[in-house]
């Protein structure tokens, strides 16, 4: 049971930044947002994860609001390369708990 | 990050023989493993968690004795698809949660398996 609601596609110009959203309204204290991409054929990637403040890495940032019901991640320059499927998910991290996938945003960069 | 390797990346069988695919943590002890299966179009759909030395618990609809899971070390899960069937066909992609930081499950490659 997926607890996140991402839109199914979008398009973004290469070069540009790729702002994707995520929507976790029903988020718990304890649970962090974690996001992952799949490019076609491969299995997914590790980008970034957050609890409540924001993010960044090599790859991406993480932007949390504060009351922590929704997130965005930001590739700032896309590439070709960034096209994928990129899937928010919400967890607790701990123990044997997996990722549970929903559908993802897939991610289309156009040049 | 953590490397997880799969082998093979992919394979071609008849219907009615076994498969059997590899997952190894290279860089780092796996406690847990995990087995997901996703279809063409759709999203990954967790099959089971492997667990080093004890039996796999399987997921709902999963059938344990036809998805064979051995974990037999702290870096080594396998799935064996037993009396395989074209309906088995599918991409099959392993995890391994890595200990570090917030538990961040990292992924193998994935193996296509096509039963004809």
């Amino acid at each position: 049971d997926a607890k996140t609601t991402q839109p199914p596609s979008m398009d973004c110009a290469e070069g540009r930044a790729a702002n994707l959203p995520c929507n976790h309204s029903t988020i718990s204290g304890n649970e962090y947002v974690y996001w992952y991409r799949q490019i076609h054929s491969q299995g997914p990637q590790y980008i970034i994860h957050g609890l409540k403040n924001n993010e960044t890495n090599e790859m991406a940032s993480l932007i949390i609001t504060e009351d922590r019901k929704s997130s965005t991640l930001i590739l700032p320059h896309a590439t070709l390369r960034d096209t994928a499927v990129y899937y928010c998910i919400v967890r607790v991290p701990s123990g044997n708990t997996p990722l549970v996938f929903g559908k993802g945003t897939r991610l289309s960069v156009i040049a | 990050g953590a490397v997880v390797s799969q082998h093979p990346s992919r394979v071609i069988c008849k219907s009615g023989t076994s498969v059997k695919i590899e997952c190894r943590s290279l860089d780092f002890q796996a406690t847990t493993m995990f087995w997901y299966r996703q279809f063409p179009k759709q999203s990954l759909m967790l099959m089971a968690t492997s667990n080093e030395g004890s039996k796999a618990t399987y997921e709902q609809g999963v059938e344990k004795d036809k998805f064979l899971i051995n974990h037999a070390s702290l870096t080594l899960s396998t799935l064996t698809v037993t009396s395989a069937h074209p309906e088995d066909s599918s991409f099959y992609i392993c995890s391994a949660r890595a200990p570090t930081g917030q538990e961040t499950q990292y992924f193998g490659p994935g193996t296509r398996l096509l039963v004809l």
